[in-house]
């Protein structure tokens, strides 16, 4: 099986902080996504990227930044933290057409 | 532009009924692939289904069936016999394949189940 494993599942962050959300997938998957999930709002769509280096913003990427160095590892960044993003990040792999497989959450707290 | 809606928000059922969770979905694309996802209290969401656009056969999987509507625009899924360990959030979904798509998974709001004993 498919296993995303983030870093954390609990995470709190000051104001201004710059955090690094981090994100791995063991089964060489080319396509992977941050999502945060928010109460009413569902899941949105942050970043995404289909191949290494290569990334392409989603729907809401206004104050993060990612990166994709080598295929299984994609990471997610808060340049500077905000109250406004304090949520449940998840981040996913996949490969096209098929369904996705996510990790089990970071949630995080910007005080 | 593609978009998938449950207008369910909230349902609570006592256990044993049988509930259903409306999906509907907008897309112009020919092919996509519609989704389940199950979100249990710990957080991790949990595959459920996948159906091609191609394929409107409905399946049944133990207590869980589902129903895709090409005519209705719909992906209806249903839980016959309802548990506890079934109360989760619970997420339809959309990858939708065509000019302007790039294999994105787009969700719905999401519709909380609380099944009480």
């Amino acid at each position: 099986d498919v296993k995303v494993t983030q870093s954390s599942r609990y995470l709190v962050k000051r104001t201004g902080e710059k955090v690094f959300l981090e994100c791995v997938q063991d089964m060489d998957h080319e396509n992977m996504f941050w999502y945060r999930q928010d109460p009413g709002l569902g899941l949105r769509l942050i970043y995404f990227s289909y191949d290494v280096k290569m990334k392409e913003k989603g729907d809401i990427p206004e104050g993060y930044s990612v990166s994709r160095e080598k295929k299984e590892r994609f990471s997610l960044i808060l340049e500077s933290a905000s109250t406004n993003q304090t949520s449940m990040y998840l981040c996913a792999s996949s490969e096209v057409g098929y369904g996705y497989t996510f990790g089990s959450g970071t949630r995080l707290t910007v005080v | 532009a593609q978009k998938v809606t449950q207008a369910q928000t909230e349902i609570s059922v006592v256990e044993k009924e049988d509930v259903t969770l409306d999906c509907v979905y907008e897309t112009r694309d020919t092919t996509y692939y519609l989704f389940w996802y199950k979100q249990p209290p710990s957080g991790e969401l949990v595959f459920l289904i996948r159906r091609n656009s191609f394929d409107e056969q409905n399946e049944i999987s133990g207590r869980y069936s589902w129903n895709f509507q090409k005519s209705t625009s719909s992906f209806n899924f249903t839980i016959t016999a309802s548990q506890v360990v079934d109360s989760a959030v619970y997420f339809c979904a959309l990858i939708s394949h065509g000019s302007s798509n790039t294999g994105k998974l787009i969700f719905g709001q999401g519709t909380t189940l609380q099944v009480k004993p």
